[in-house]
């Protein structure tokens, strides 16, 4: 069955970097674009980034461009979020999930459970 | 403040029926379709209806959804209490190079 792992989460101070992790099975991994989405403590679903399924596109949030890279390795079957320049209010539990094949982008048909982010000095 | 905009809460008796609205602009709802998630505490955020109204495998046809314009809204029939959860709405934005935009969110309760 299909499965997303998110990893690499933890507490990090202000302006320091993490990078986040996460793996798939049960599913082929090159052909489908990914998402990167977040949920702040209290708050609501927050789009980060996508990538499609080649890594040739890439598409950020206002909030995280210029500090957030979003990339994968298809021959890991790995997605990652290298996050630069962290702030208070990227403090998240940060989701990857998988766009539904011939739909949106903004379809997401399977999600990971999450890897907590705390900036915090 | 969401680009997408739902209500911040909702509430019906068992066996109600319930809609959640979501409005946006021509430049999200009105040229792309909507997706509707439905969230429980502690646990990943569930695809309840996509491409305005699809609904995956599992999905109970109690929940149906509907776009019109640059609106749409999300319905459960019969309600029950495993309902009570966060719904959100969301969709691609063809501005600033692309993006994809969810609701606020819209909290259910039934009471």
């Amino acid at each position: 069955q299909v499965q997303l792992v998110e990893s690499g989460g933890g507490v990090v101070q202000p302006g320091r970097s993490l990078r986040l992790s996460c793996a798939a099975s049960g599913f082929t991994f090159s052909d489908y674009a990914l998402h990167w989405v977040r949920q702040a403590p209290g708050k609501g679903l927050e789009w980060v980034a996508i990538i499609s399924y080649d890594g040739r596109n890439k598409y950020y949030a206002d909030s995280v461009k210029g500090r957030f890279t979003i990339s994968r390795d298809n021959s890991k079957n790995t997605l990652y979020l290298q996050m630069n320049s962290l702030r208070v209010e990227d403090t998240a539990l940060y989701y990857c999930a998988r766009v539904l094949l011939g739909t949106s982008w903004s379809t997401l048909d399977y999600w990971g459970q999450g890897t907590l982010v705390t900036v915090s000095s | 403040q969401s680009v997408l905009t739902q209500p911040p809460s909702a509430s019906g008796t068992p066996g109600q029926r319930v809609t959640i609205s979501c409005s946006g602009s021509t430049s999200n709802i009105g040229s792309n379709t909507v997706n509707w998630y439905q969230h429980l505490p502690g646990t990943a955020p569930k695809l309840l209806i996509y491409s305005n109204n699809q609904r995956p495998s599992g999905v109970p046809d109690r929940f149906s959804g509907s776009k019109s314009g640059t609106s749409a809204s999300l319905a459960i029939s019969g309600l029950q209490s495993e309902d009570e959860a966060v719904y959100y709405c969301a969709a691609w934005d063809d501005s600033l190079n692309g993006h994809v935009v969810f609701g606020g969110g819209t909290t259910l309760t039934v009471l």
